[in-house]
């Protein structure tokens, strides 16, 4: 079936600079996008969603870009800080006939440099 | 509570045993979600309920795996017959009181289990 995927396992960025990290998926007919948090040893938290009828959507520091044409999601975090360390993961959902509840990608790694 | 609870936080089983996971999703929460998370993978799919009804099953990866929802409240993923590449976290999610699939998840902590 078609999934969502992430470019980089990993992103190492030093303290107070801004990461992006990237999201590839392959359901065209995928409308409504998730970027979520995972610390180690918890459930995944929620950082910011996105519907298709959008390109961009802010929160607190963060930015989730969408890009339909090319089937990419980004999720930007402004000022990196220490607790912004953790695994990130896109999902998505399709409405009206795909699949109940959402799919995940792989997930990437954020490390904090100092 | 505040959010969705899963007991026990760890469980670790002998191949052959069975298991029950308990999931409180947040109260009012008409959908509840089961998955099964890989160590370094994403959560997988396993199952979904709306209220009572087990709506889609189609992510439960065998028929040793059996989940319900009796009161339309709190679930119970079960595992029988426990073999070593069931070993993973086990989330529950449960999401807005509208129902809808196509809304985020609110995420409790899992239970981890390894079986031996």
């Amino acid at each position: 079936g078609e999934s969502v995927g992430l470019h980089l396992p990993t992103l190492s960025v030093q303290e107070g600079d801004n990461s992006i990290i990237n999201c590839a998926y392959s359901n065209s007919a995928s409308d409504y996008f998730i970027w979520y948090k995972q610390e180690s040893g918890k459930g995944p938290q929620f950082i910011i969603d996105i519907r298709s009828n959008m390109d961009k959507r802010q929160g607190q520091r963060v930015t989730v870009l969408l890009n339909k044409t090319v089937k990419h999601l980004s999720l930007q975090i402004a000022a990196t800080q220490p607790g912004d360390s953790a695994v990130y993961f896109c999902a998505e959902n399709e409405s009206g006939g795909g699949a109940d509840g959402l799919t995940f990608g792989k997930g990437t790694h954020l490390i904090i440099q100092p | 509570g505040a959010g969705v609870s899963q007991s026990p936080r760890y469980k670790v089983a002998k191949r052959g045993q069975d298991v029950a996971l308990r999931c409180d999703p947040i109260s009012g929460h008409v959908s509840l979600f089961w998955y099964q998370q890989a160590l370094g993978q994403g959560p997988e799919f396993l199952t979904y309920f709306q209220n009572e009804a087990q709506l889609d099953k189609s992510g439960l990866p065998s028929d040793r795996f059996f989940a319900e929802r009796p009161e339309g409240s709190v679930s119970t993923l079960k595992i029988q017959r426990t073999q070593q590449e069931d070993s993973a976290v086990y989330l529950c999610a449960s999401s807005l009181p509208s129902g809808g699939t196509n809304e985020k998840l609110f995420f409790g902590s899992g239970t981890q289990l390894s079986v031996l």
